[in-house]
């Protein structure tokens, strides 16, 4: 089975640009989810989704972060305008619906982008 | 605000030898994960502990919770080389059903020397 796919896997770019990141969950997961690694920060929750709905987007570190889910199959994380301190790698989650407790949440490989 | 520890948060040890990793949160959560990181690499689920007492063994590697002491423990058997990598607890942030978003801790990172 395909897992969590996350396009691109590197992502450059010069500061002030427009980036964004795509996530495409396992089939018949109904919860998405999207991190941020950083050496400085660990491992933090940006924002998730449950049945394309976003529950919880207090991590979203400013207006510059925006997420949605326009259907079941596709997510995508954009910053407009990029800046340095963004660069990380951006992790995907998605999950079986709650009732399912004994599931954890499945990762994607994760896009590194690095802002110039 | 949640909050979770792990500690150590490095550890470097001998193959053969039994070490313990420990995760401390600081509120109610009815469910704590552990994950493993290979550098450069994604997250991969190793356990998901829903109560009081559980106990979950893989290989080498067991874990356990005490809800009451909000206390998670990864221990290690006889480590062999192939176990290094970085170990992160996280936890669900509200308690309840439905998906939430995890808490990870820092992670510990673990080198197993021969």
């Amino acid at each position: 089975d395909a897992g969590v796919i996350q396009s691109p896997r590197h992502e450059v770019t010069e500061m002030g640009q427009e980036v964004t990141l795509r996530c495409k969950p396992i089939s018949g997961h109904n919860s998405l989810f999207w991190y941020r690694q950083t050496m400085m920060r660990g491992l933090e929750l940006l924002i998730y989704f449950n049945n394309n709905v976003p529950i919880d987007d207090s991590g979203m570190p400013e207006d510059r972060f925006s997420a949605k889910m326009p259907n079941a199959s596709f997510s995508t994380l954009k910053i407009q305008p990029s800046e340095p301190r963004d660069s990380a790698v951006y992790f995907c989650a998605s999950s079986l619906p709650g009732g399912f407790s004994n599931q954890p949440q499945h990762f994607g490989d994760g896009t590194r982008l690095s802002i110039l | 605000e949640l909050k979770v520890e792990q500690n150590p948060l490095f550890l470097s040890m001998q193959e053969g030898k039994n070490y313990t990793i420990y995760c401390n949160y600081s509120t109610t959560s009815d469910r704590l994960y552990w994950y493993r990181q290979d550098p450069g690499k994604s997250l991969e689920s190793l356990f998901v502990l829903l109560s009081n007492g559980a106990v979950k063994q893989e290989g080498r590697l067991m874990a356990s919770l005490d809800t009451k002491a909000r206390l998670s423990t990864l221990h290690i058997t006889a480590a062999v080389h192939d176990l290094s990598a970085t170990y992160f607890c996280a936890v669900k942030m509200y308690s309840g059903g439905g998906a939430d978003g995890l808490t990870f801790g820092k992670g510990t990172h673990l080198i197993i020397q021969p």
